[in-house]
């Protein structure tokens, strides 16, 4: 069965500081896609990033990077220079190929305060 | 501007009444996501459907939700007979997969629910 886990629940931290959001997953398939998804404060989910099992190379898109480690199971989403606008719930997520009944399964989230 | 529509986005109701939430994915999207948000469960998925058809209800209370979908710009969740312990924010999402192939999800605004 596929799950995610983000054993931290709640980071502050102070503006400019850089904070790393951990992932950890578990499946048995050797295909499968992780997500990362923001939550800020108003309450819709913002797609971040969405990365396939055979792709291990870390991603960078300004300020966040993202790395990859199948060795361990990992996803972790690193945020640079953290900003009050990056204050949100961070969600990491899951899917597994299941040859046409794919889902998508999160972790709980991570709550990220960057204060300024 | 394709977006997930979701209606109603507050409602408050007294223990016992039943509660309907509909949800309009994005035209051309193939699976179809429940989810529900609570402070101690994060996001928990619910119920989805491919191609309408519905492939998994596992993470339904079945006595008293269902979940269907009647046409390609309809989905539905109900609750009958709603309880307190209901109370949450239920997201719905779409997405498209391919192949096995699960690709971004695009969330809905979220219903707001308080069972009184």
């Amino acid at each position: 069965a596929q799950k995610v886990t983000q054993a931290q629940t709640e980071i502050s931290v102070v503006e400019k500081e850089d904070v790393t959001l951990d992932c950890v997953y578990e499946t048995r398939d050797t295909t499968y896609y992780l997500f990362w998804y923001k939550q800020p404060p108003s309450g819709e989910l913002v797609f971040l990033i969405r990365r396939n099992s055979f792709d291990e190379q870390n991603e960078i898109s300004g300020r966040y990077s993202w790395n990859f480690q199948k060795s361990t199971s990992s996803f972790n989403f690193t945020i640079t220079a953290s900003q009050v606008v990056d204050s949100a719930v961070y969600f990491c997520a899951l899917s597994e190929r299941q040859g046409g009944s794919e889902k998508l399964v999160f972790g709980k989230g991570m709550k990220l305060t960057v204060n300024p | 501007d394709a977006r997930v529509t979701q209606t109603p986005r507050d409602k408050v109701t007294e223990m016992g009444q039943e509660v309907t939430m509909r949800c309009q994915p994005i035209l051309g999207h193939n699976t179809v996501f429940w989810y529900r948000q609570t402070m101690m469960q994060g996001l928990e998925l619910l119920a989805y459907f491919r191609n309408r058809a519905p492939l998994d209800d596992s993470g339904m209370p079945k006595d008293r939700f269902s979940a269907e979908m009647p046409d390609a710009t309809l989905a539905t969740l109900k609750i009958q007979p709603s309880e307190p312990r209901d109370s949450a924010v239920y997201f719905c999402a779409s997405g498209l997969a391919i192949q096995g192939a699960m690709g971004e999800a695009f969330f809905g605004q979220g219903t707001r629910l308080t069972v009184v």
